[in-house]
């Protein structure tokens, strides 16, 4: 599976725009990239996902460079609640036994009131 | 859905005793996984199953773990003896399998086991 690469930890001002970078550049045509969040103590929560374009929901925003090799997820206007640690994934797929997510140490996001 | 349902949410047993965890994952979904998350090691992936099968249970640490999907509604994780090293936060997740491509993995609130 495709290593992903993140900064340790970011700072995002509440109600700005927060934006988590991601490289991947070793990912493959038919992997996906998966965002997932975990706030403190809780089980960690799917965000979005994408394989080649740009993905949008009431979450987040996935923004995939053309060439693949690295994403941002865009948080439009942050808030305290979205204070927690933050996985890019590329699973490994197969197709007989299925997909593992391997989940790295993330960016840690603090918004700051 | 209530999502994924875990049991005990916090467990608490002496050094040498039988823990036993419990997942209950969302309907419909034909994968479960186990993970377990520590400080030292972040979230490890300990097993998961496909249509109730064992598929890859390489992360599972020694012979004194083990799990069992005995239908599509239920697992277990168990660990016979328990030892310190094992306290952490075991989660269960779920997710729908069709043959190449990765569904989204949807968590449980985990199970906090303190091994004392």
């Amino acid at each position: 599976d495709a290593k992903t690469t993140q900064p340790p930890s970011m700072d995002c001002a509440e109600g700005r725009a927060a934006n988590l970078p991601c490289n991947h550049s070793t990912i493959s045509g038919n992997e996906y990239v998966y965002w997932y969040r975990q706030i403190h103590s809780q089980g960690p929560q799917y965000i979005i996902h994408g394989l080649k374009n740009n993905e949008t929901n009431e979450m987040a925003s996935l923004i995939i460079t053309e060439d693949r090799k690295s994403s941002t997820l865009i948080l439009p206007h942050a808030t305290l609640r979205d204070t927690a640690v933050y996985y890019c994934i590329v699973p490994a797929s197969d197709w007989d036994t299925g997909n593992q997510f391997y989940f790295g140490t993330g960016t840690s996001l603090t918004v700051i009131p | 859905d209530a999502g994924v349902i875990q049991s005990p949410r916090h467990e608490v047993t002496e050094m040498g005793q039988e823990v036993t965890l419990r997942c209950k994952p969302i309907s419909g979904h034909n994968s479960l996984f186990w993970y377990r998350q520590t400080m030292m090691r972040g979230l490890e992936l300990l097993i998961y199953f496909n249509n109730n099968v064992p598929i890859d249970d390489s992360g599972m640490p020694e012979d004194r773990f083990s799990a069992k999907m005995p239908n599509a509604s239920f697992s277990t994780l168990k660990i016979q003896p328990s030892e310190p090293r094992d306290s952490a936060v075991y989660f269960c997740a779920s997710s729908l399998f069709v043959g190449g491509i990765p569904y989204e993995q949807y968590f449980g609130p985990g199970t906090r086991l303190t091994v004392t």
